[in-house]
Formats: C-alpha cells, sequence, structure tokens
C-alpha cells in the first residue's frame, strides 16, 4: 500500500488533456514538495515535474503540475503516443523520514 | 552528462547477503546526497535508503531498517548498499539515484536486479 494515493490507470485520446492526481496528508504533500516521475517501459524514471510545478530543462511545456493543501496534480496537453507510460508522484514524508510515492498511474494514449 | 550505473545483482537465497554498488559520473559527487530506490517486478517504486554528502547521515525504510547499510565513498565518486538476511520479498530492480536539496531524487540508474529464491 503506498503512501500517496493515485490512480492505477488513465487514458486519453491524441492531443486531449489528461490529469492525474496523487493524495497524500499534512506530513508529506501537505508540508514538502511535490515531484513527478515519468517511467517508459523497461527505462528508469525521468525527472519530470519538481516543486510542484517546475520543468527541468528538455521537458515540454505540455506538462505541468500544480499542488494544493494536502493533493497534487499533474496535467498532460495535447496528448501524444510518446506520452505513453507510467507516472509516479513522490514527497519527502516529515513522520517516516523518507520519500514516498504513488502507487503509480499507467497513461493508455488510445 | 550525469551517469549512475549499478551493479552487484544477482539471485540469492533467503538469508544471504548482497552488496550493491553504484559508479557515478557526469557531476561533483561529494556535493549530492544519493538514494537507493527499488521497483518490484511489476509494481511500484519504494525508497529504501539515503545517505547525505559525507556519509554522516543515512537513512532507511522500516522494511529494511537493521538489515541493510548504504555507505559511500567520495573518493570513487561510488554507492553502496550490503543488503543482509534478505528476504524473498526484496525481489526488485535496485536504482540508485541523486537527491536534490527537497531530499527528492533527480538522475537515476538504470537499476540492477536481486533475486532472493530458494
Amino acid at each position: 500500500q503506498s503512501v500517496l494515493t493515485q490512480p492505477p490507470s488513465a487514458s486519453g485520446t491524441p492531443g486531449q488533456r489528461v490529469t492525474i492526481s496523487c493524495s497524500g496528508s499534512s506530513s508529506n504533500i501537505g508540508s514538502n514538495y511535490v515531484y513527478w516521475y515519468q517511467q517508459l517501459p523497461g527505462t528508469a524514471p525521468k525527472l519530470l515535474i519538481y516543486r510542484n510545478n517546475q520543468r527541468p530543462s528538455g521537458v515540454p511545456d505540455r506538462f505541468s503540475g500544480s499542488k494544493s493543501g494536502t493533493s497534487a496534480s499533474l496535467a498532460i496537453s495535447g496528448l501524444r503516443s510518446e506520452d505513453e507510460a507510467d507516472y509516479y508522484c513522490a514527497a519527502w514524508d516529515d513522520s517516516l523520514s523518507g520519500g514516498v510515492f504513488g502507487g503509480g498511474t499507467k497513461l493508455t494514449v488510445l | 552528462e550525469v551517469q549512475l550505473v549499478e551493479s552487484g545483482g544477482g539471485v540469492v537465497r533467503p538469508g544471504g547477503s548482497l552488496r550493491l554498488s553504484c559508479a557515478a559520473s557526469g557531476f561533483t559527487f561529494d556535493d549530492y546526497g544519493m538514494s537507493w530506490v527499488r521497483q518490484a517486478p511489476g509494481k511500484g517504486l519504494e525508497w529504501v535508503s539515503g545517505i547525505n554528502w559525507n556519509g554522516g547521515s543515512t537513512g532507511y525504510a522500516d522494511s529494511v531498517k537493521g538489515r541493510f547499510t548504504i555507505s559511500r565513498d567520495n573518493a570513487k565518486n561510488s554507492l553502496y548498499l550490503q543488503m543482509n538476511s534478505l528476504r524473498a520479498e526484496d525481489t526488485a530492480l535496485y536504482h540508485c539515484a541523486r537527491v536534490t536539496n527537497d531530499n527528492l531524487f533527480d538522475y537515476w540508474g538504470q537499476g540492477t536486479l536481486v533475486t532472493v529464491s530458494s
């Protein structure tokens, strides 16, 4: 059972906008930054969003993040076939003194 | 270019030990904390352990506390994970990851597979 809660799956058609939610608590999302990772099949996770809504260089602006209270979300606009991947949210947890992840959301581009 | 390359995985019997290594390049290794994150087959990500820049502070997930030991050698730009008393539930792909100022991860290695089976 993951500390952060994500929907197991999401889907959309090319060009659509999709959002993935991530729910936590006051000890993690409520008091720390949220990061998002994209994991393509058979590859290592790649940082997509850091500090709730910041994009590393090279990440398209189709990807955006937001946070409110103890929840966060990742939005992908202009969906493309190459966006089909697993997406994970993460935060530091002050009570556990460790990093915590969501269970991952498998995005399917129909 | 930041590169993290893990090694040392393999098949081990329950109760056995294994030592993982991570060779870092492309950045000033002793400027950063480092972590190990694992992924069981077909499952999500789980933080395992972390260490600060000089090895003076470490942390462990409850699931591995007392069995795993993280360490680093800044002269060799290397990170290690000594795993003892291994259990079937430790079977996973183990990634090393560079830690940001927010205690989360920006760069990841491809991982090394640990299989605990009799």
